[in-house]
């Protein structure tokens, strides 16, 4: 059981630099959302999805875009990296009340 | 505004013994808590979670009890392992809006 899937696992990045944090989900669960978890902070809404073609802003959307041209794809991208973007980066995903998460992304911008 | 927290930061206990995490949340529109489980390096789990018409439900060696009243959540765990230490956080949503409210999160520690 794949679940919610994401690539990479740690990534690299200087100031300036853009890269997409790729998400995929095969529980064909309609709402997708991106979280940053840094520490003390708990995780805070990046974007979120309800479906193909639906995205919307969540909590800390700044520096992120985010497509849903597929029900199971929710890319994140970040246009052009800073160190403040340093984290712990979750895609999730759900079909009602339960929120499932991918194992995460360590992302350092230096 | 509306939040949910945890009491206790960093939680010890002794191997085998029970504990006890608790939440509270604020925001009396939510009627379904989730409890989650995250290990050093990996993604929150779910572990149990109980909608707002039951006080409790057990699981595999957890029990989520809520209480509406004070609007307080808590997990126990049964004779406590050494896998068991993770950080705990609970999640709040108010169904049908998919407007998730997260806890930071409470360390468990299992002492041998």
């Amino acid at each position: 059981n794949a679940g919610v899937t994401q690539t990479p696992k740690f990534q690299v990045l200087k100031t300036g630099q853009s890269m997409t944090l790729q998400c995929a989900q095969d529980m064909n669960h309609e709402y997708m959302s991106w979280y940053r978890q840094d520490p003390g902070m708990g995780l805070r809404l990046i974007h979120y999805s309800v479906g193909a073609g639906i995205t919307d802003q969540g909590e800390v959307p700044n520096g992120y875009n985010v497509s849903r041209s597929t029900t199971e794809d929710f890319p994140l991208r970040l246009l052009s990296a800073a160190p403040s973007q340093t984290s712990v980066y979750f895609c999730a995903s759900s079909s009602g009340n339960t929120i499932y998460f991918g194992e995460g992304s360590w992302l350092t911008v230096v | 505004g509306e939040s949910v927290g945890l009491h206790l930061p960093t939680l010890s206990v002794q191997e085998g013994d029970n504990s006890i995490i608790n939440c509270a949340y604020s925001n009396s529109a939510s009627d379904y808590f989730i409890w989650y489980k995250q290990e050093s390096g990996k993604g929150p789990q779910f572990i149990i979670d109980i909608r707002s018409n039951m006080d409790k439900r057990q699981g595999q060696r957890v029990t989520v009890l809520l209480n509406k009243t004070v609007k307080h959540l808590s997990l126990q765990i049964a004779a406590t392992q050494p896998g068991d230490s993770a950080v705990y956080f609970c999640a709040e949503i108010a169904s049908g809006t998919y407007k998730y409210i997260f806890g930071t999160g409470t360390r468990l520690k299992v002492l041998a």
